[in-house]
């Protein structure tokens, strides 16, 4: 069974704070997505990383994909209540069309 | 483009009970997933079709079922529902599950209780 480890699993902060999460697995994925899930509603796309080392930039929020394709970070700059929900990561592994998703990181940023 | 839906939003039933969820794909994707989604086991792959076809299923017990229609609708469907069933369960389609990148886009989800 292939895990994908985030971390932290909370994390509050206040309104213009940097912060990172993580996204760790031992499988190799052949792409990797984050979404964001406010309550009550399914999970939205932000990024999809295909190559070992790639960086996206996404206004404030910055994705990297591991060079080995096992890891992954997002990085939000300035972080504003709206950034607020649950952030999942979810890997391909190319040869199976479902996505295992990540324990999934709760963002909470207060004013 | 419409998104994904799921009907309906809510539902509440008794343990023993069966229920079937339904979800309309976005115009144009042919594959539909299905996810169990609880606060303890977060996102859990249910099954995926493809053409009317089972492509891929998850580790979920007999109860668990589904089918695909051939306008790429889909439905899943619990049967002798058990407490443990209460959860969220999302759908998601994407274009085609022969694309490397496989981008998949989910609906609001049913909130399902079971008392």
């Amino acid at each position: 069974t292939q895990l994908l480890e985030q971390s932290p699993q909370f994390l509050s902060i206040q309104e213009g704070e940097n912060l990172t999460v993580y996204c760790n697995s031992s499988s190799v994925f052949s792409s990797l997505q984050w979404y964001r899930q406010e309550p009550g509603e399914g999970p939205v796309l932000l990024v999809t990383v295909v190559t070992g080392g790639e960086v996206k930039k996404l206004k404030r929020l910055t994705f990297q994909f591991g060079d080995a394709r096992k890891d992954s970070s997002l990085h939000i700059t300035a972080a504003q209540p709206g950034d607020t929900g649950l952030y999942l990561c979810a890997g391909d592994t190319g040869t199976a069309s479902k996505l295992t998703f990540g324990t999934g990181t709760r963002l909470q940023v207060t004013l | 483009k419409a998104g994904v839906t799921q009907t309906p939003r809510y539902l509440i039933k008794t343990r023993g009970q069966q229920v079937t969820l339904s979800c309309s794909p976005i115009s144009g994707h042919r594959s539909v997933s299905w996810y169990q989604q609880t606060p303890g086991q977060g996102l859990q792959f249910l099954f995926e079709y493809f053409s009317e076809t089972q492509r891929n299923k998850g580790n979920f017990p007999g109860r668990f079922s589904g089918r695909q229609f051939s306008n790429s609708r889909s439905e899943m469907n619990v049967s002798t529902l058990e407490l443990g069933d209460s959860a969220l369960y999302l759908c998601a389609s994407s274009l085609t599950r022969d694309r490397i990148v496989n981008e998949q886009f989910f609906g609001p989800g049913t909130r399902l209780t079971v008392l």
